[in-house]
């Protein structure tokens, strides 16, 4: 199965900096099709996930553009700017380009 | 307005068979390009994907557990299931049902809130 490698574990984030986590895969997650299907999800406390971005950078519906993602291959980040209180949670990179689809094991943001 | 609910027995034995129900509106799984996916979370721990179904009846599984998964969807495309046979402690878990935005069997855009699940002797 396809490794994705989540850092920081945690990071702690004074409200309005930027935090910055990053997802390494054990494989390339470009598909034959030239789409690379990594996506990022947000678990706030007590809810279920929640989908960020898809194929990279695409923000899904109503996902401030705080959120940026960006990366190719075997490595990404996701990027929030100006963080604010409602983006405390759980960050978990995904990728369904190789079957099973995996997730990481997690980056938990808190605030400062 | 797309909202799933994921429904199961709460606890069950260990060897046991889960029956895991999700019931959805705003969308029907008849629907080209429709696919209702399952995701469990251990308790602190992180999200394994489980299986997948979609509009045409075609069903995904992780290989890891494709022996003991049957995902299934009823005929009014408003259901679906999923079992798994021969549950032991490593299978409690939070349960979520999810649909994906449109084709393929990603990205999981909706998400039901989760039906927690105990085995337990």
């Amino acid at each position: 199965d396809v490794v994705l490698t989540q850092t920081p574990v945690s990071l702690s984030v004074t409200l309005g900096d930027q935090a910055s986590i990053s997802c390494r895969s054990s494989q390339s997650l470009e598909y034959s099709d030239g789409y690379t299907y990594l996506e990022w999800y947000l678990q706030k406390p007590g809810q279920s996930p929640q989908l960020l971005i898809y194929e990279v950078s695409n923000r899904f519906s109503g996902v401030p553009d705080r959120f940026i993602g960006s990366g190719s291959g075997t490595d990404f980040t996701l990027k929030i700017s100006r963080v604010e209180p409602e983006d405390l949670g759980v960050y978990y990179c995904f990728q369904a380009t190789h079957d099973p689809p995996t997730f990481g094991s997690g980056t938990k943001l808190e605030i400062k | 307005q797309v909202t799933l609910k994921e429904s199961g027995p709460g606890m069950l034995q260990p060897s046991k068979t889960l029956s895991l129900t999700c019931s959805f509106s705003g969308f029907s799984l008849s629907t080209s390009g429709m696919v209702v996916s399952w995701i469990r979370q251990p308790s602190g721990k992180s999200l394994e994907w489980l299986a997948a179904i979609d509009w045409d009846g075609d069903k995904y599984y992780n290989p890891s557990l494709k022996s003991r998964l049957t995902v299934s969807k009823d005929t009014s495309n408003t259901q679906v299931f999923l079992k798994i046979t021969s549950v032991d402690i490593a299978d409690t878990a939070t349960y979520y049902c999810a649909r994906t935005l449109d084709m393929g069997i990603t990205p999981n855009a909706y998400w039901g809130q989760g039906t927690l699940v105990t085995v337990s002797s």
